[in-house]
């Protein structure tokens, strides 16, 4: 059973630039959240996309966008990147049963640096 | 913000007991308290949940106060690789301004020496 994947595993970039980061949920699981965590600090929520569609969002500004496909796989794209964009992007997926939400296990993240 | 509160770091022997507490005074009727841990540089690792029994499962026991203010994560017998930092984190599953993301705090770092 695959658990949740995502890529790339590092990448560089330089500040103005845009980049899309990758995640495959955990096989049966429906929901895709998205976090952003600096350095020495707790992961910080960004996002969450159910049914292809934005239902929760964070306190981040409007150069994070996400996209959900219909595979349930999603895309965390940054825009106009400015160094402390640099992180740890985590995904999180889980299944949403309703009104009983299930665990949301997470991948191993993507390390953005920007220069 | 964060709805807990943690020790910032706690040290424990090898095949001893890890017990890390988790304040978490303003907690709902509906949200449900989980733990987490993240080892250096990696994803963060599901351990266990509960909303007001105790609980237990191959990684852990949560034990939660009757009064659902206060809980524990028991590590029965710790080992060189649980050394990480550990999230306890509360999480609405119907609605409420928890419901659905996770916040994390800081944590409190366990460091397990031989």
């Amino acid at each position: 059973d695959a658990g949740v994947t995502q890529s790339p595993t590092h990448l560089i970039k330089t500040r103005g630039q845009q980049v899309t980061l990758r995640c495959s949920p955990k096989s049966g699981h429906d929901t895709v959240s998205w976090y952003q965590q600096a350095l020495g600090q707790g992961p910080q929520f960004i996002f969450q996309y159910y049914e292809e569609e934005e239902r929760q969002r964070g306190n981040f500004p409007d150069r994070f966008s996400g996209h959900q496909f219909p595979n349930y796989s999603s895309e965390l794209n940054v825009n106009a990147l400015l160094l402390g964009d640099s992180a740890l992007y985590l995904c999180a997926s889980s299944l949403d049963t309703g009104s009983l939400k299930e665990t949301q296990y997470f991948g191993p993240g993507t390390r953005l640096l920007v220069l | 913000d964060a709805k807990t509160t943690q020790p910032t770091s706690m040290d424990c022997a090898e095949g001893r007991a890890a017990n890390l507490p988790c304040n978490h005074s303003t907690i709902s009727g509906n949200e449900y308290v989980y733990w987490y841990r993240q080892i250096h540089s990696q994803g963060p690792q599901y351990i266990i949940h509960g909303l007001k029994n105790n609980e237990t499962n191959e990684m852990a026991s949560l034990i939660i106060t009757e009064d659902r203010k206060s809980s524990t994560l028991i590590l029965p017998h710790a080992t060189l690789r649980d050394t990480a930092v550990y999230y306890c984190i509360v999480l609405s599953h119907a609605g409420g301004t928890s419901y659905g993301k996770l916040t994390f705090g800081q944590g409190t770092i366990l460091t397990v020496h031989p």
